[in-house]
């Protein structure tokens, strides 16, 4: 099973922020947090990934807790083409929960 | 970013016959390479984790003799589906990881599809 577990759905308004949680408690101190996005017949892709300080890239930010239990994918101004699955994965581990369905409404 | 291709993009095959799926790191050195596959409307299911010039190893469930897995060099992994039969159609997508777990990515995947 995988070890992160996320929200089945999410929704936002478009140009509104989004906060996408993840747990991970079992996460150990060398695991990077990936986050990647899906959609439908593609393959995933990178967002963002940290290991224990938070990030920021041109496409979103992650806020990494002080324990590392856990996490937060934060897309500053939602857009129609940010509607995805969103995934945060472990880097030791690698198996996909079911991640986040965001749907952004115009 | 990096680039990781598969080929085909898509297959159909006969039941019965074999498949050769090919994964590649373009720009860069894949000491590790994933293999999953996503039934519909659900996530990627991990099926195997090959190191460059090991044997692959399987997720519980995944049967070795079915999916063969080979990954002679840095730069290409293939993923063999032998004998198919119609449940293995399956999106089958591979992920390419550098010397450093911060170098990760996918390919875009190839669509199976056995008659």
């Amino acid at each position: 099973d995988a070890k992160t577990t996320q929200p089945n759905s999410m929704e936002s308004n478009e140009e509104e922020p989004v906060h996408l949680p993840c747990n991970h408690s079992t996460i150990s101190g060398t695991d990077y947090i990936h986050w990647y996005r899906q959609l439908p017949s593609q393959g995933p892709e990178y967002v963002i990934h940290g290991l224990t300080s938070n990030v920021n890239n041109r496409m979103a930010s992650l806020a990494i807790a002080e324990d590392k239990k856990s996490s937060t994918l934060i897309l500053h101004r939602a857009t129609l083409r940010d509607a995805a699955v969103y995934y945060c994965i472990l880097s030791n581990d690698m198996r996909f929960g079911a991640g986040t369905r965001l749907t952004v409404k115009p | 970013g990096a680039v990781v291709s598969q080929h085909p993009s898509r297959v159909i095959c006969k039941s019965g016959t074999s498949v050769k799926i090919e994964c590649r790191s373009l720009d860069f050195q894949a000491t590790t390479m994933f293999w999953y596959r996503q039934f519909p409307k659900q996530s990627l299911m991990l099926m195997a984790t090959s190191n460059e010039g090991s044997k692959a190893t399987y997720e519980q469930g995944v049967e070795k003799d079915k999916f063969l897995i080979n990954h002679a060099s840095l730069t290409l992994s293939t993923l063999t589906v032998t004998s198919a039969h119609p449940e293995d159609s399956s999106f089958y997508i591979c992920s390419a990881r550098g010397d450093s777990p911060v170098e990760q990515y996918f390919g875009p995947g190839t669509r199976l599809t056995v008659t």
